[in-house]
């Protein structure tokens, strides 16, 4: 399996511009996740989707930030336009809903993120 | 969700075992502990889950108090790639809202040679 995969890795862009991350979840897995880590705020929860549905974006920092999901296996985190402040580091994660047994698993994938530098 | 309190930082000598405790006072019957780690510029990775009895699987052990106000994550023997942020999670199994998972700061576990 090939994991969690995003891209591009790193990402330099001038205030303004536009800026698209990427991501490929696992496979079979049916809840897709978008964090942003900085050292201010640490990981935060920025949206997630259920079967390409969002379901609570109530991490989105503003209107600026918007997420899609188009099919099962691809994701984009768009920032229209970006700043500074948008600086850090995207992680998008994905997990199969539900086991059967003692208990649920939270057990997410994480992808090896994205590093966005806005200047 | 149960609020978590965990040391800042620790240091373990290689080989040893590390002993990472996370406090969880207001823990509620439903809630189960969530261990995550994160190597440096890498994505948090999960290590482990409990809810009242004791875990163990191939990466660590989760040994939770009968009470379940506190817990340990414990590495047997400890090595440097066991450098990283732990973090120590509390939340309801379940569906739907159940899967966000919250982070709070962890702690940075140094593995010293």
């Amino acid at each position: 399996d090939a994991g969690v995969i995003q891209s591009p890795r790193h990402e330099v862009t001038e205030m303004g511009q536009e800026v698209t991350l990427r991501c490929k979840p696992i496979s079979g897995h049916d809840y897709l996740f978008w964090y942003r880590q900085t050292m201010m705020r640490g990981l935060e929860l920025l949206i997630y989707f259920n079967n390409n549905v969002p379901i609570d974006d109530s991490g989105m920092p503003e209107d600026r930030f918007s997420a899609k999901m188009p099919n099962a296996s691809f994701s984009t985190l768009k920032i229209q336009p970006s700043e500074p402040r948008d600086s850090a580091v995207y992680f998008c994660a994905s997990r199969r809903s539900g086991t059967s047994g003692r208990a649920l698993s939270y057990e997410q994938y994480f992808g090896p993120g994205t590093r966005l530098t806005v200047t | 969700d149960a609020k978590t309190t965990q040391p800042p930082s620790m240091d373990c000598a290689e080989g040893r075992a590390a002993n990472l405790p996370c406090n969880h006072s207001t823990i509620s019957g439903n809630e189960y502990v969530y261990w995550y780690r994160q190597i440096h510029s890498q994505g948090p990775q999960y290590i482990i889950h409990g809810l009242k009895n004791n875990e163990t699987n191939e990466m660590a052990s989760l040994i939770i108090t009968e009470d379940r106000k506190s817990s340990t994550l414990i590495l047997p023997h400890a090595t440097l790639r066991d450098t990283a942020v732990y973090y120590c999670i509390v939340r309801v199994a379940g569906g739907g809202s159940n899967y966000k998972l919250t982070f709070g700061k962890g702690t940075l576990l140094t593995v010293n040679p």
